[in-house]
């Protein structure tokens, strides 16, 4: 099956600092990925839409200065969390796929702002 | 807005039971649906799916039925395993020319021996 992963697994950092997220496809070329946010006990939140070589889109209530994301390549996009602040601490998870097919989940990143 | 919903919660089995999950959607567009499990740490996991061009479709253990009348998914987990607790999603595809999904609110199933 398709296989996406994601580094760093987890990652605590302190408040104001940026973290920058990897997402990667492994042995499939993803034309689109997404990012997620997913707080305790409850389902995941669509945060962008990444197309590789283009803008991202972001879901509204979204600040795109805030996560920056990046997809330079059919098989990486990245996700940066500038300045970043306690309430931004989260579980991140991001997702690949092949126009038509299935989402397919990275393991997810727990971050930690203090 | 559009959105997908689940039944219950939570679901509680004993080991060797079968399992049925429910989710409820409103959109009539949607043309693809997903089943995906999630365990506590981890990213989802791809299960099942079905297109909207079909009522049923089987895996190993599992099976999912797509009632188009009346906007409602199952899954179905035969002789579910402690392995199978977790929570699931249902997601479907806001239509034919997006990869953009839409997931439910999840239904933790606990197995009991």
């Amino acid at each position: 099956g398709a296989v996406v992963s994601q580094h760093p697994s987890w990652v605590i950092c302190k408040s104001g600092t940026s973290v920058k997220i990897e997402c990667r496809s492994l042995d499939f070329q993803a034309t689109t990925m997404f990012w997620y946010r997913q707080f305790p006990k409850q389902s995941l939140m669509l945060m962008a839409t990444s197309n590789e070589g283009s803008k991202a889109t972001y879901e509204q209530g979204v600040e795109k200065d805030k996560f920056l994301i990046n997809h330079a390549s059919l098989t990486l996009s990245t996700l940066t969390v500038t300045s970043a602040h306690p309430e931004d601490s989260s579980f991140y998870i991001c997702s690949g796929t092949m126009r038509g097919d299935t989402q397919y989940f990275g393991p997810g990143t727990r971050l930690t702002v203090l | 807005g559009e959105s997908v919903g689940l039944h219950l919660p939570t679901l509680s089995v004993q080991e060797g039971d079968n399992s049925i999950i429910n989710c409820a959607y409103s959109n009539s567009a949607s043309d693809y649906f997903i089943w995906y499990k999630q365990e506590s740490g981890k990213g989802p996991q791809f299960i099942i799916d079905i297109r909207s061009n079909m009522d049923k479709r089987q895996g190993q253990r599992v099976t999912v039925l797509l009632n188009k009348t009346v906007k409602h998914l199952s899954l179905q987990i035969a002789a579910t395993q402690p392995g199978d607790s977790a929570v699931y999603f249902c997601a479907e595809r806001e239509s034919y020319n997006t990869d953009k999904l839409i997931f439910g609110t999840g239904t933790r199933l606990q197995v009991f021996p």
